[in-house]
């Protein structure tokens, strides 16, 4: 089944405290995304890799990284967590962007809180 | 640099009528996307509309984009109580800018059984 997944779904951490949030897709996408959702804020885009080691800053890129060294797999880190990270979080993935059409397809989505 | 804006930012409707949510965006578009999003889970692509189009139909969804006043508006007929979720539109640029997928906050569509 073509799909993003990202793990966990779920996470309560503590301020400082270094973590990871995966995410993996299976559709041989160039383009991966990372987004936060907060409410009455919308979707905001943190990061995004046009391919393999590109990558490049979206809206909201600050206190986090990523990396793109596979295909597949785009994670997200958070070197030290603060609570105004506390939020959804989704990765999305995207066929080669070519002219106009960039449909992308999202994973579950994944819960951080921060304390 | 929030793109886009939906009005209302609620609707409930009782199933079999249509709803009609709006967005207005600010700079030049390359195209115009809605999603649909259920309860706290991912986002799902419903249609696209491209800059030079006026209207496009898929299924029960309707979405005209008039650029002279930079909005769209997404129209669902008949609808059902599986339509509840939230609804947003999503902008492309030009450039640099098609890497970029720029949200609006959402309409939280309601329809009541």
């Amino acid at each position: 089944e073509a799909q993003v997944t990202q793990n966990p779904r779920y996470l309560i951490t503590v301020t400082g405290k270094k973590l990871t949030v995966t995410c993996s897709q299976n559709m041989n996408h160039e383009y991966m995304s990372w987004y936060r959702q907060d409410p009455g804020l919308g979707l905001r885009q943190i990061y995004y890799s046009m391919n393999v080691e590109v990558t490049d800053k979206g809206d909201v890129p600050e206190g986090y990284k990523v990396s793109r060294k596979e295909k597949r797999n785009f994670p997200l880190i958070l070197e030290s967590p603060s609570p105004n990270q506390t939020s959804l979080y989704f990765c999305a993935s995207s066929p080669p962007i070519r002219g106009d059409y960039n449909e992308q397809f999202f994973g579950p989505g994944t819960r951080l809180t921060v304390l | 640099s929030q793109q886009g804006e939906e009005d209302p930012q609620a609707l409930s409707i009782q199933e079999g009528e249509n709803a009609t949510m709006n967005c207005s965006y600010k700079t030049s578009i390359n195209n115009l996307q809605w999603y649909r999003q259920n309860s706290g889970r991912g986002l799902v692509h419903l249609i696209l509309i491209r800059s030079n189009e006026r209207e496009k139909h898929s299924g029960r969804l309707r979405v005209t984009l008039d650029t002279s006043k930079k909005s769209s508006s997404l129209l669902i007929t008949a609808s059902r109580a599986a339509d509840t979720a939230s609804y947003f539109c999503a902008t492309t640029g030009y450039g640099g800018a098609t890497n970029k997928l720029i949200f609006g906050t959402g309409t939280l569509l309601a329809v009541q059984p």
